[in-house]
Order: C-alpha cells, then sequence, then structure tokens
C-alpha cells in the first residue's frame, strides 16, 4: 500500500481564497483524522471521522473550517475564506480501530501558506 | 481530560551518547501509549507502542516502558546517531476511542 496521500505538498494562497486539501485514506481503515501543525501550537487534531462519520469536529478552530468524507477513501478539508494565520502543516493520518488498535498511519502533511 | 507532557527541547547530544526523553501523561481509564517520530519535511510515524501497564514498547534500539504508577513512559536510547536527529512525540488513546493525544514534541539534535 502505498500509505496515506496527501495533495499538494504545497499551497500558495492568497486571503480571502478558497483552498481545498485532500487526503487518501489507506485502503481498509476506517478512521481518518485532520491534524493541524504549528511552531506555536504544536500538532492539534481538527476532526476525525469513523465509517465515513464525523464523530468530533471539537477542533475545528472556526466555521471557515470544513471537512468532508464523501466515501472511505477520500477526505477534503476546505478553508473558506483563507486567513493568514491558517499557515500551517495540515495532515491527515487513518488508522483501522475495529480491533481497538488506535495506531495511526500519517501522510506527509500539506505545507499551507496563505499571504 | 487527557493529556501528554512531555519535556522540553532541544536536546542537544553527541553521538553514542545515552538518550532520554520524559513522557509522563494524564488519562481517566487505561490508555495505549505511544512515541512518534517525525524527520524533518515528513510526515509522523509510529516509533513503538504500549497497551498495558509493564508493557516495554522497542524498535530501532528505542525503548519505552508503560509506568502506570508514576503514569510515565519514558523513551530510551543507548547510544543515539545522527540519523536519530528529529522531533519526538509521545501520545494517549484512551481505550474504545479512536483519535490520539498528542504532546508538544521535543526536538533531538544528535552532532557526530
Amino acid at each position: 500500500d502505498a500509505g496515506v496521500i496527501q495533495s499538494p505538498r504545497h499551497e500558495v494562497t492568497e486571503m480571502g481564497q478558497e483552498v481545498t486539501l485532500r487526503c487518501k485514506p489507506i485502503s481498509g481503515h476506517n478512521s481518518l483524522f485532520w491534524y493541524r501543525q504549528t511552531m506555536m501550537r504544536g500538532l492539534e487534531l481538527l476532526i476525525y471521522f469513523n465509517n465515513n462519520v464525523p464523530i468530533d469536529d471539537s477542533g475545528m478552530p472556526e466555521d471557515r473550517f470544513s471537512a468532508k468524507m464523501p466515501n472511505a477513501s477520500f477526505s477534503t478539508l476546505k478553508i473558506q475564506p483563507s486567513e493568514p494565520r491558517d499557515s500551517a502543516v495540515y495532515f491527515c493520518a487513518s488508522s483501522l480501530t475495529s480491533t481497538g488498535n488506535t495506531e495511526a498511519f500519517f501522510g506527509q502533511g500539506t505545507r499551507l501558506t496563505v499571504v | 481530560g487527557n493529556s501528554v507532557t512531555q519535556m522540553e527541547g532541544p536536546v542537544t547530544l553527541s553521538e553514542e551518547a545515552f538518550l532520554t526523553i520524559n513522557c509522563t501523561y494524564t488519562a481517566t481509564g487505561y490508555p495505549s501509549l505511544f512515541w512518534y517520530v517525525q524527520y524533518p519535511g515528513e510526515g509522523l510515524q509510529l516509533l513503538l507502542k504500549a497497551t498495558k501497564a509493564d508493557d516495554k514498547g522497542s524498535n530501532k534500539g528505542f525503548e519505552a516502558t508503560y509506568r502506570k504508577e508514576t503514569t510515565s513512559f519514558h523513551l530510551e536510547k543507548g547510544s543515539v546517531q545522527v540519523s536519530d536527529s528529529a522531533v519526538y512525540f509521545c501520545a494517549l488513546s484512551e481505550r474504545g476511542f479512536q483519535k490520539l493525544v498528542f504532546g508538544t514534541g521535543t526536538r533531538l539534535l544528535v552532532s557526530p
């Protein structure tokens, strides 16, 4: 398996523009997580899905952020409108939790820069 | 709520030195514990894990023992290499829950 695949790897956009980050989890995994990493705040969980259903979105910063998982092999994180303070590395991770094992596999991340 | 506390970095060592990175946790139940490593420009990779008290996780010369009495999961390595330079994250997951709670990360710098 190719692992968790995120796209794009880098994104530079202007303030006010819409940004969409994409994630393909490992085939067969049933949980998907979106994290944000910054120097100031470290690694923050934004939202996670189980069996394509959002379970906990309490980490989503505000209404400008939204996430979807239309099927088991694809998820998006959208920011509209984007702001400079959204600049960060966004990671997607997936895991198979049917056995209670919560080992998560991470993608390589999307580095977002909002200017 | 659940939380993980790690020692602040950076930790700077010479090659072949002994490494300890401290990690303590707070949890309401019996969590599983993990160490993840992040190399520059990459995502996090699982380094080792332990799922119950007194378990020892090990991988690539790194070890950590699940200590319930001290709520700790300290990472150790007997002889570090330059290639071990990375950021190390301690994490926990409460049994029955899917999400991981991470510490703030500790940067390790190993010089030749």
